[in-house]
């Protein structure tokens, strides 16, 4: 089946620091790419929706420019978390669209990056 | 808004015994209703689906019934096994355009 992959799986990083988390469709093609944010015992929160080739599409009360989403290819978006602080710290999940899928049910998802942000 | 409302976990059960995780929506008009499920280590997996009233989803032995009337999706299985112990989601999505609304997930541990 489809794969999603996301690098890093965890991440420590200093207050102040950016760090960068990729998710990669592995063997499809992906036009239309997730963000969403998890914290413990919550649900997913979608942060923003990534486009390729296009501004990603943001959520009510995200700050798009703390988190900095790049899709330029169709199988790659990245999540850039811009100067970290310790309330960044959390879970945080892609999902890819099969763009040759005739269904927008078809979305797979990747294992998560842990952010800890010390 | 739209929302979705999960019975809280843990969710403790004996191999063979009967389960169901209760789902409960808030949704104008008629939405998409899924069951994602993730097991330790992996990114969240379709389960199954429902796209109308009535609608009945299935896949490894799981069902769940969209309920119009009373906004309800519940989960169940016959028969769980030691397999089966994962963390499932319940979600909703409407219109087209993929984007899901979650719930907050019930963990389920099945003991042999």
């Amino acid at each position: 089946g489809a794969v999603v992959s996301q690098h890093p799986s965890w991440v420590i990083c200093k207050s102040g620091t950016s760090v960068k988390i990729e998710c990669r469709s592995l063997d499809f093609q992906a036009t239309t790419m997730f963000w969403y944010r998890q914290f413990p015992k919550q649900s997913l929160m979608l942060m923003a929706t990534s486009n390729e080739g296009s501004k990603a599409t943001y959520e009510q009360g995200v700050e798009k420019d703390k988190f900095l989403i790049n899709h330029a290819s169709l199988t790659l978006s990245t999540l850039t978390v811009t100067s970290a602080h310790p309330e960044d710290s959390s879970f945080y999940i892609c999902s890819a669209r099969d763009s040759t899928s005739g269904s927008t049910d078809t979305q797979y998802f990747g294992p998560g990056t842990r952010l800890t942000v010390l | 808004g739209d929302s979705v409302t999960q019975m809280e976990g843990p969710v403790t059960l004996s191999e063979e015994a009967f389960l169901t995780i209760n789902c409960t929506y808030t949704a104008t008009g008629y939405p998409s209703l899924f069951w994602y499920v993730q097991y330790p280590g992996e990114g969240l997996q379709l389960l199954l689906k429902a796209t109308k009233a009535d609608d009945k989803g299935s896949n490894k032995g799981f069902e769940a019934t969209y309920r119009k009337e009373t906004t309800s999706f519940h989960l169940e299985k016959g028969s769980v096994q030691v397999s089966d112990s994962a963390v499932y989601f319940c979600a909703l999505r409407r219109g087209g355009g993929g984007k899901l609304i979650f719930g907050q997930g019930t963990e389920l541990s099945v003991k042999p």
